[in-house]
């Protein structure tokens, strides 16, 4: 059983499209995560959720909306796609409760390429 | 600003020998430091964690050592194997839940057999 999953595994698009990135954990995690990772493999945070609250929203371009229906789901929809925006998108969950709640366990990731 | 600085970006090891990867962190604020590895095509997985009221924590053959004074903690694979070739982030976080990891820049090891 997968603990996160992402779907899809690969996404390409053409700029201007819009298109979503779905998350599901299976961990029993209150928190969730979207981390982007570039073409040099360098990590950043996104987004975090608690509870379907938004906690963390870096400076991210507002073209990316989260969106949480409920705590084992977080999605990503992107609007007006750039090139800019080609990366790998990891999910992520962790608990929250001490000690355990910085211990993040990531998706298997998808990679968008915008044409 | 880079708040956790790694190094060395890439790592050429032998089949038995120790790879040592090293951390630098800015923000006296974080208290939680893992190691993350990452395979092609694969999501980070947690390698191994540490805070900051220990000097050392040891899992098989993965040992974080940590320099609190000195703002520093460092990864070591003692016998490495081919099958640790991978990228290993080093980051930090503090707080409660939800707070982000900020990562290193990653180091990319390849054990040589």
């Amino acid at each position: 059983d997968t603990a996160v999953s992402q779907t899809p595994k690969y996404l390409v698009t053409q700029m201007g499209n819009d298109k979503s990135i779905k998350c599901e954990q299976n961990l029993g995690h209150d928190t969730m995560y979207w981390y982007k990772q570039d073409s040099k493999k360098f990590l950043k945070i996104m987004f975090s959720y608690n509870n379907k609250e938004l906690i963390i929203n870096e400076t991210v371009p507002n073209r990316f909306s989260p969106k949480s229906p409920d705590k084992a789901h977080l999605n990503l929809h992107i609007n007006s796609l750039e090139l800019g925006d080609s990366a790998v998108y990891f999910c992520a969950s962790s608990p929250s409760g001490w000690p355990s709640y910085n211990e993040q366990f990531f998706g298997p990731g998808t990679r968008l390429t915008v044409l | 600003q880079q708040q956790v600085k790694q190094s060395p970006q890439s790592l050429i090891v032998q089949k038995g020998g120790i790879s040592i990867i090293n951390c630098a962190y800015e923000n006296t604020a974080f208290d939680y430091f893992p190691w993350y590895q990452q395979f092609p095509g694969k999501g980070p997985a947690l390698l191994i964690a540490i805070r900051p009221d220990v000097s050392e924590k040891k899992e098989g053959r993965f040992t974080i050592s940590f320099n609190k004074s000195a703002k520093q903690f460092s990864l070591h694979i003692m016998d490495s194997q081919p099958g640790d070739s991978a990228t290993y982030f080093c980051a930090a976080s503090m707080g409660q839940a939800g707070t982000a990891l900020i990562f290193g820049k990653g180091t990319t090891l390849s054990v040589s057999s």
